[in-house]
Parts: C-alpha cells; sequence; structure tokens
C-alpha cells in the first residue's frame, strides 16, 4: 500500500455535466475525508465517513455534491450539474483508528475544471 | 467558529538560514491537536509536524521546531538550515471535532 489515490488526476468538464471522482485509502484507515482547495487558499472541509458511515457534510455544501463510502473502502465524490465555482482541486485524505486518527495521510487531489 | 489564521501569505530565507512561519488559531475545545502540512507544488501534502495541546514540550522534528503558545494561541513553525527541498507551501492545521481546519497556507521561497 503506497498511500492515499485519488482518480483521475485531472478533469475538464463542461458545465452542466456530472463528474465522478474516486479516492482510495490507506487500507487499515476507517476514517476518509474530501476537502476542497481553491487557488491560494488552504483546504476547505467538505465531508468525512467512519468506514461506510457518513458523519458530517458541510453546510457549504450544495446539494449538487453528494459523496459514498458503500463497504468503508473506497469513496466516491460526485458533482452534478457542474458550474465554474466547482473549479477547484479536489483532495482526499484517510486517517486511523485511536490516537492515530488526528494523522491524515493526503493524496495527490483530482483537478477540476469547468469551461 | 474554529479558525486558523497564517498572516504571511509568502516568506524567502536564503539556503541554511533559519526562518518562522507564523500560524494562530481559535478554538473552543480544550484537547486538540496542531499540525504543520507541506505542500510542494504539484505534489500532495505531507506531514510536517504535530502537536498535541495537553503537551506543554514543543514538538520537534530533525530541522523543525515548534513555538507552542497555548494560552496565545499561536503555533509557529521553525525551520533551521534551510534546504533547497523545504521550498513549498505551508499550511497551519487544527484537529477538532473530528476533522481538520487549515490556514491559507504560506509560501516558503529558498534562496541558493
Amino acid at each position: 500500500d503506497t498511500g492515499v489515490s485519488q482518480d483521475p488526476r485531472h478533469k475538464i468538464t463542461k458545465r452542466g455535466q456530472n463528474v465522478t471522482f474516486r479516492c482510495d485509502p490507506i487500507s487499515e484507515h476507517n476514517r476518509l475525508y474530501w476537502y476542497r482547495q481553491t487557488l491560494g487558499q488552504g483546504p476547505e472541509f467538505l465531508t468525512y465517513f467512519q468506514n461506510e458511515a457518513q458523519l458530517e457534510k458541510s453546510r457549504l455544501l450544495s446539494d449538487r455534491f453528494s459523496a459514498e463510502r458503500p463497504k468503508g473502502s473506497f469513496s466516491t465524490l460526485e458533482i452534478q450539474r457542474t458550474e465554474q465555482g466547482d473549479s477547484a482541486m479536489y483532495l482526499c485524505a484517510s486517517s486511523g483508528v485511536g490516537w492515530m486518527n488526528t494523522e491524515a495521510f493526503f493524496g495527490q487531489g483530482t483537478r477540476l475544471t469547468v469551461v | 467558529a474554529q479558525t486558523v489564521t497564517q498572516s504571511q501569505p509568502e516568506m524567502s530565507v536564503q539556503e541554511a538560514e533559519t526562518v518562522t512561519l507564523s500560524c494562530t488559531y481559535d478554538t473552543s475545545e480544550s484537547d486538540y491537536y496542531l499540525f504543520w502540512y507541506k505542500q510542494p507544488p504539484s505534489r500532495q501534502m505531507i506531514l510536517v509536524i504535530r502537536q498535541e495541546a495537553y503537551k506543554q514540550q514543543n514538538a520537534t522534528e530533525n530541522r523543525f521546531s515548534v513555538n507552542f503558545q497555548k494560552a496565545a494561541k499561536s503555533f509557529s513553525l521553525k525551520i533551521s538550515d534551510s534546504q533547497l527541498g523545504d521550498a513549498a507551501m505551508y499550511f497551519c492545521a487544527s484537529y477538532n471535532f473530528n476533522k481538520f481546519y487549515f490556514g491559507s497556507g504560506t509560501k516558503l521561497n529558498v534562496k541558493p
């Protein structure tokens, strides 16, 4: 296991199209986070899972965004009817149990460009 | 609200010199964790150093150390003997309420 992997690395889509991103966490990690990062800003929390349960979703997240983590393994983030404002880097991170859940390992991100 | 503030958008340091990056935070929790993450250009974020709020001793990791002032809610990162490979965006972050809160980052340039 070489770490958190995200696919695709880059995605260009037309406004109004749906897109789906995938994240494969470190295998023994039970927590998985999605963050969004725009240019010149720090990552902004979107949602997180403990195993397969989605425990929290940012109030800033519109209903066009949905995330799943079936069987507590990989996760997908879907954006429906994309808008230009959705253009950003989408980061996935995972962390372990107990005190280890405070150390997050990040993937390389998926850069979304909406044209 | 949980906020993390980095007031230095960009800093420069000469190779082999020492630089300090500033960070302040605000939290209502008594137990929390603080971090510095490094994000090289087009590469993933990696953890540089972590501090548990209940520990009074400042964390150190080789050339990286922190100055944790709990009462002032200040958490600065000192990089000693700066190397060209230290050039990156540095993000200060806090962990509380089961998630991480990040500052806006400081871009560190290292001059040869």
